[in-house]
């Protein structure tokens, strides 16, 4: 069965940098497209950005343009979120999703989530 | 942006009621929309995409509809289990958008 396991969250201070990792499982991850969303304290769920199978096609929010970058190892079939100038407002969950098709389209399955914390 | 819009914030239903919710597009999205169900501190699961068609092992009382700009999410004869929020999301393109969510509450 499909398995998403984030991980590297924690407590970050203002302006430093964070990795997260999400590792799949039970199918071809090298196949499909994968996606990070967010989700602030209480709040809804916002986009944050997509990589194609290709590797090469990424998108991202305009709200993380130029500090977050998304990334992927097939051979270690693990999906990275990169994470620069950390702010408050990045406090959240963040989930890795996967696509049911190469490009983009909707997350068939979602991972449990890695809790980033920004504060000094 | 595509902006998503839905109505109600939440609702209260009892076990047995019949429910529908709206997700509303700011521009068309064809039939681009999807359904996802998400429980306290749990990650959202698919229910529905292109619009109407169930993800796997979704139960049959989830129905959805809708294409252009107006999409409905219908439970028949709600379970305990169905007690949570409801998020639409569109992917005709980026930025994909999510609506605010719908929280289901037992009356």
């Amino acid at each position: 069965q499909v398995q998403l396991v984030e991980s590297g969250g924690g407590v970050v201070q203002p302006g430093r940098s964070l990795t997260l990792s999400c590792v799949a499982s039970g199918f071809t991850f090298s196949n499909y497209g994968m996606h990070w969303v967010r989700q602030a304290p209480g709040k809804g769920l916002e986009w944050v950005a997509v990589i194609w199978s290709d590797g090469n096609n990424k998108y991202y929010a305009e709200s993380v343009k130029g500090r977050f970058t998304i990334s992927k190892d097939n051979s270690k079939n693990t999906l990275y979120l990169q994470i620069n100038s950390l702010r408050a407002e990045d406090t959240a969950v963040y989930f890795c999703a996967k696509n049911p098709c190469s490009t983009s389209c909707y997350f068939d399955y979602w991972g449990q989530g890695t809790l980033v914390t920004v504060s000094s | 942006d595509i902006q998503m819009t839905q109505s109600p914030s939440s609702l209260s239903a009892s076990v047995g009621d019949r429910v529908t919710i709206t997700c509303r597009a700011s521009h068309g999205i064809s039939s681009w929309l999807a359904w996802y169900q998400q429980k306290p501190e749990k990650a959202p699961k698919s229910l529905i995409y292109a619009a109407s068609s169930l993800h796997s092992g979704v139960p049959s009382r989830f129905n959805g509809s809708g294409s252009g700009t107006d999409f409905t999410l219908t439970i028949s004869g709600l379970q305990p289990e169905d007690f949570a929020t409801y998020f639409c999301q569109q992917y005709n393109g980026y930025p994909y958008t999510f609506g605010q969510g719908t929280k289901l509450e037992i009356k």
